[in-house]
C-alpha cells in the first residue's frame, strides 16, 4: 500500500522549454503533497507544500513562478518548471501524505531533469 | 528553525556485522522522526517512524531505531546488515514550521552505506 507515482522518470529538454512532473498516490487519498528538489550526493530540500484545492505554500528562495504547483484532486500534483535553464537541472522528488502531521509522507521515485 | 545532522557521511560494515546510523536533531518541540532508505537514481523508502509512545520503534527489513529525547538522538540499527543494505540513508524530522504554512520535512544529509563481502 502506500503507493506514490512519479511520472516522467527522466526528462531531457532545451533551455526555454516548459516542463510538466505528475505526482499520484496511487492507492490513497493525499490531502497533503511535498515537492523536494535534491541535488547530487546531498539531501532533499523542501521547495513548496501543496494542498488540495489550495494554493501551494513555496519555501523561501523558491520562486513560485519558476515552479507552478497544482494539487487539482486528491490523488495529483503537478509540477511546472517554466522556462527551464541548466540550473534547473535536478532530481525532483514528490511525496504525498494521506493525513496530518501523525502521517509519514510516502515518496515518489523521482524525476531526473536535464536542461540543455 | 530545526535541524538533523547525521554526521556520518559514509559508513562501511562487513555483510553480517552490526549497524548503527547516527541521527541527531534539533527540534523546539516534540519532533517526529523518520528514516528512510534511497537507492541510486530512486525515491525514499520510509524504514520506521516514531510519533510518540515506545521509545524503540521496528521498522522493515530489520531495522529499528531508539528515539532518546535526552541526547536529542534517533539512531538506526540493524543487527546483521546484508549486502542488499547498501544505499543511502537518510534521518528526518517533522513537522517543518517555516512560517509560510508549509509543513514538510527537514532532512539530514544522509549517510552513505557501503557493504563489504
Amino acid at each position: 500500500g502506500a503507493v506514490v507515482s512519479q511520472h516522467p522518470s527522466w526528462v531531457i529538454c532545451k533551455s526555454g522549454t516548459s516542463v510538466k512532473i505528475e505526482c499520484r498516490s496511487l492507492d490513497f487519498q493525499a490531502t497533503t503533497m511535498f515537492w523536494y528538489r535534491q541535488f547530487p550526493k546531498q539531501s532533499l530540500m523542501l521547495m513548496a507544500t501543496s494542498n488540495e484545492g489550495s494554493k501551494a505554500t513555496y519555501e523561501q528562495g523558491v520562486e513560485k513562478d519558476k515552479f507552478l504547483i497544482n494539487h487539482a484532486s486528491l490523488t495529483l500534483s503537478t509540477l511546472t518548471v517554466t522556462s527551464a535553464h541548466p540550473e534547473d537541472s535536478s532530481f525532483y522528488i514528490c511525496s504525498a501524505r494521506p493525513g496530518g502531521y501523525d502521517q509519514p509522507q510516502h515518496f515518489g521515485d523521482g524525476t531526473r531533469l536535464s536542461i540543455l | 528553525a530545526q535541524s538533523v545532522t547525521q554526521p556520518d557521511i559514509h559508513i562501511t560494515v562487513s555483510e553480517g556485522a552490526s549497524l548503527e546510523l547516527r541521527c541527531n536533531y534539533s527540534y523546539g518541540a516534540t519532533p517526529y522522526l523518520f528514516w528512510y532508505v534511497q537507492s541510486p537514481g530512486q525515491g525514499l523508502q520510509l524504514l520506521l517512524k516514531y510519533f510518540s509512545g515506545d521509545t524503540l520503534v521496528q521498522g522493515i527489513k530489520g531495522f529499528e531505531a531508539e528515539f532518546k529525547r535526552s541526547q536529542s538522538s534517533f539512531n538506526l540499527r540493524k543487527p546483521s546488515v546484508h549486502w542488499s543494505d547498501a544505499a543511502e540513508y537518510f534521518c528526518a524530522v517533522g513537522p517543518m514550521y517555516s512560517g509560510g504554512g508549509a509543513d514538510g520535512l527537514t532532512f539530514g544529509k544522509g549517510t552513505h552505506l557501503i557493504i563489504q563481502p
